[in-house]
């Protein structure tokens, strides 16, 4: 079956500090990966996807993220956090059943001034 | 830009009760999705639409009906409101059939409490 583990419930960093989170997913064929963020009381929004060619994949904001076919993950990154950054991430992955999203449980991210 | 919008934005019911969400997108999206969202546990989808007038079960759909009547309007229905439906709901709306047009773009999401 299909999944999305993200192993971190909460990580906190210093503002400043580099950021990497971290996604695992399963999936038979070859994934198509996102990732969104939550900012308090938000809806989410799309910061990045994976869909082919170039493994390492730009997005907004500044992250970038990783797709490593041999270790089944996206990682997601940031160099320098800012405190605005202080949100929930979730990593999904595109099921192949009508474009259905399916969705890790989340990464809270803390930002120390 | 209203994208997609729900409301209620903030609702509390008593068990038994029955009321319905309401989602209007303004994408003219093709696809409609309604989440649940409870810590610990992502996002996971109780129901789902491809089209006008067609539905279809997410993960979780027990305890929930929804309708597509207009294509841009997505309702959820608790006809009967029980404690264990407390929770963030989210809906979404993406543009086509193909993964790779199924990006997802979010509601701001009501937030339920069921006394």
């Amino acid at each position: 079956a299909q999944s999305v583990t993200q192993p971190d419930i909460h990580i906190t960093v210093s503002e400043g500090a580099s950021l990497e989170l971290r996604c695992n997913y399963s999936y038979g064929a070859t994934p198509y990966l996102f990732w969104y963020v939550q900012s308090p009381g938000q809806g989410l929004q799309l910061l990045l996807k994976y869909f082919s060619g170039d493994t390492l994949v730009q997005g907004i904001k500044g992250f970038e993220a990783e797709f490593k076919r041999s270790q089944s993950s996206f990682n997601l990154r940031k160099p320098s956090v800012h405190w605005s950054d202080a949100a929930e991430y979730f990593c999904a992955v595109a099921s192949n059943q009508g474009g259905k999203l399916i969705f890790g449980q989340g990464t809270e991210l803390s930002v120390k001034p | 830009n209203a994208g997609v919008t729900q409301t209620p934005k903030f609702r509390v019911l008593k068990t038994g009760q029955s009321m319905t969400l309401l989602c209007a997108q303004d994408m003219n999206h093709e696809y409609m999705y309604w989440y649940r969202q409870d810590p610990g546990m992502g996002l996971r989808l109780i129901h789902y639409s491809v089209g006008e007038g067609t539905t279809a079960k997410g993960e979780v759909p027990d305890g929930y009906n929804v309708s597509r009547l207009k294509k841009q309007n997505f309702l959820l229905g608790l006809e009967s409101a029980a404690p264990s439906q407390t929770s963030v709901y989210f809906c979404a709306s993406s543009t086509g059939i193909t993964v790779a047009k199924n990006i997802q773009y979010f509601g701001a999401g009501t937030r339920l409490s069921v006394l």
